[in-house]
């Protein structure tokens, strides 16, 4: 069964350095999520795209988050500059169209640790 | 912000007992729904139950929905050691809405 890739698995940074995620979702789904999950609470939405347009990114703090989704397919999540409390796991999830458009399929995540 | 919470935070349970969580939610919802997150992994989506709905099974997992009394439950019957894992519920607000606000979760132990 089709998966969604992220990667790295695992980013170690010092505080003020620029870090990246990558997110590559099943294959025709249209819809990509970007969350946040710090360690023992749920999952929180950063962004979310349709194709290549942000639908919601009003919990993105936009003074060094940056999220882009260029061709509809692939996404990038961007911090720059890293800060401490920026430490947790970045989830990326999609969506197909249709009747399973309310199921979100999940990546296994990036575990990011800021020092 | 979180809109569901769980209850309890965690549970450990013998292998081949039911394991029981609650999710409470504040907000009215188009549907709800129940994810499992093994530890450092991603979430797995196991079902979806909808506003109008008031009982939903998927193999051995049963769920209820009261939304009159903003409340969901999920029913793992004969659990296995496999079933250890963190479990979420995750709420969508509207008709046409996809986004999910989720809960703090349960975090279930199934001792072998």
């Amino acid at each position: 069964e089709a998966e969604v890739a992220q990667s790295p698995r695992y980013k170690i940074t010092e505080k003020s350095q620029a870090v990246a995620f990558w997110c590559d979702p099943i294959s025709g789904h249209a819809t990509l999520y970007w969350y946040r999950q710090i360690l023992g609470q749920g999952p929180e939405l950063l962004v979310q795209f349709q194709d290549e347009s942000v639908v919601d990114d009003s919990q993105l703090p936009k003074d060094r988050f940056s999220a882009e989704r260029l061709k509809g397919v692939d996404s990038t999540l961007k911090i720059q500059p890293a800060e401490l409390g920026d430490s947790a796991m970045y989830l990326c999830a999609s969506s197909p169209r249709g009747v399973r458009a309310n199921e979100q399929f999940f990546g296994p995540g990036t575990r990011l640790t800021v020092l | 912000s979180q809109q569901g919470e769980e209850d309890p935070q965690a549970l450990s349970i013998q292998e081949g007992e039911n394991a029981t969580m609650n999710c409470s939610y504040k907000t009215s919802i188009n549907n709800l729904q129940w994810y499992r997150q093994n530890s450092g992994r991603g979430l797995v989506h196991l079902i979806l139950i909808r506003s109008n709905e008031r009982e939903k099974h998927s193999g051995r997992l049963r769920v209820t929905l009261d939304t009159s009394k903003k409340s969901s439950s999920l029913l793992i019957t004969a659990s296995r050691a496999a079933d250890t894992a963190s479990y979420f519920c995750a709420t969508a607000a509207g008709a046409g809405s996809y986004q999910l606000t989720f809960g703090k979760g349960t975090k279930l132990s199934v001792i072998p």
